[in-house]
């Protein structure tokens, strides 16, 4: 368990609607990020959140937004969905400090299923 | 901007061999991290390995090691004893070290071993 906890876990949906994914970081860690996966494909970096504020920004639709809450956790909004949307989306998170967990601890993913 | 280049798609291996994954990176940082991360087919984000780049002894974890070579910007993962079990995607990503640091990941490299 990496502590990172996704929910749901799965997700079916139909064209044009909208979904939130949640994402509940390891307790102490400040950084979320989160990624898009599909089928066979590598990583895709959608956007990364610091102790509330957006940090980085990658190739996120702008059908997609997200935000980081006091409390830390993070959702993902997608909205106007797409078949081309199915995917798996993955929270991470990482300590804050230089030198202090900085590993990304991963979370178990959200299967997104657009129909 | 950091990039992180993994050349090699695809790689098979005999069970109870070594293999090398390949991973070069671009980056004008002088402190941070570079990761190994197996992905199986249950889709889990395992960390395998992690290297510090201010260390220069290279990072060992069980039968996983790292050859880490700053000059060169280059971070190969060797997996000597290949069991069946070690069949996955490795990703390797790089992290700055920065406060609010951001993860950088290749596009993988799918790792069968054979029986």
């Amino acid at each position: 368990d990496s502590g990172v906890t996704q929910t749901p876990k799965h997700l079916i949906t139909a064209t044009g609607q909208r979904v939130t994914l949640r994402c509940s970081p390891r307790s102490g860690d400040l950084s979320v990020y989160w990624y898009q996966q599909s089928l066979d494909q590598g990583l895709q970096f959608l956007i990364q959140y610091y102790n509330g504020e957006e940090r980085a920004k990658g190739n996120i639709l702008e059908r997609f937004s997200a935000q980081q809450f006091p409390d830390l956790h993070s959702e993902l909004n997608l909205s106007s969905l797409e078949l081309g949307d199915s995917a798996l989306y993955f929270c991470a998170s990482s300590g804050g400090p230089p030198r202090e967990n900085t590993e990304a601890f991963f979370g178990q993913g959200t299967r997104l299923t657009v129909v | 901007a950091q990039t992180v280049t993994q050349s090699q798609p695809e790689m098979s291996v005999q069970e109870a061999e070594t293999v090398t994954l390949s991973c070069t990176y671009d980056t004008s940082e002088n402190n941070y991290y570079l990761f190994w991360y197996k992905q199986p087919p249950s889709r889990q984000m395992i960390l395998v390995i992690r290297q510090e780049a201010y260390k220069q002894q290279n990072a060992t974890e069980n039968r996983f090691s790292v050859n880490f070579q700053k000059a060169a910007k280059s971070f190969s993962l060797k997996i000597s004893d290949s069991q069946l079990g070690d069949t996955a995607m490795y990703f390797c990503a790089f992290m700055p070290m920065e406060y609010g640091n951001k993860l950088v990941f290749g596009a993988g490299t799918i790792l069968r071993v054979k029986s």
